[in-house]
């Protein structure tokens, strides 16, 4: 069964460095996604990405962070100057056209800030 | 703010057992309501997507109710395994082009031999 794939997975920072996170998501979905669950707490939205644009991006989302589809398959979060506060596990998720559709999750890359 | 609880946190139950867990969601802008398995060190695994009031779903051992005029899903496992040990979220997408997931605390499940 298809799956989405992400690398690396375990990415150890020092802090205002930057860090690009990558994604392959499932070959035919449309939509993509990230999310962050910083430990102890609920998983929380990031942003969306749709038709080569962002499409919703939380209040987290900020010009620290940005996400790029390059070459039709790769799609990656970029964190620029990253913080201690930074330090989560992110998921990347995507899912196909239509409605409803589950969003099909990868295994994560926990990125810990030193 | 969209906010989405679950209970219990965590429950220990005998293999054998039957179990169930809630999610209350926002009962306004509703679109559909997502259950999902999450093991430890894997991706969470899309289990339903439930999206009409009086919904009823089932997996193998595994059902799913909503009501979504009050805000409410169940999630039932009838007589528990071993191997249903995981975190069970769900989580609620609202009505929007993006259909960006708002997800609960999670259970945590452990499921004793």
């Amino acid at each position: 069964e298809p799956e989405v794939t992400q690398t690396p997975s375990h990415q150890v920072t020092q802090m205002g460095q930057e860090v690009i996170l990558r994604c392959v998501p499932i070959s035919n979905h449309l939509y993509f996604y990230w999310y962050r669950q910083i430990l102890g707490q609920k998983v929380e939205f990031l942003v969306s990405f749709y038709n080569n644009e962002i499409s919703e991006k939380s209040e987290i989302f900020d010009d620290q962070f940005s996400v790029e589809r390059p070459d039709g398959s790769n799609f990656t979060l970029k964190i620029r100057s990253t913080k201690l506060e930074d330090s989560a596990m992110y998921f990347c998720a995507s899912r196909t056209y239509g409605t409803p559709q589950p969003q099909h999750f990868g295994d994560g890359t926990r990125l810990s800030i030193l | 703010i969209l906010n989405v609880e679950q209970s219990p946190q965590s429950l220990h139950v005998q293999e054998g057992d039957s179990t169930n867990f809630t999610c209350s969601f926002p009962s306004s802008n509703f679109y559909a309501l997502h259950w999902y398995r999450w093991e430890t060190a894997k991706s969470p695994e899309a289990l339903f997507v439930m999206t009409l009031n009086g919904d009823e779903k089932k997996k193998g051992r595994i059902s799913a109710t909503l009501n979504t005029k009050e805000g409410y899903s169940y999630l039932y496992i009838k007589g528990s395994q071993p191997e249903d040990s995981a975190t069970y979220l769900c989580a609620f997408a609202h009505g929007g082009a993006t259909n960006k997931l708002i997800f609960g605390t999670g259970t945590l499940l452990a499921v004793q031999p």
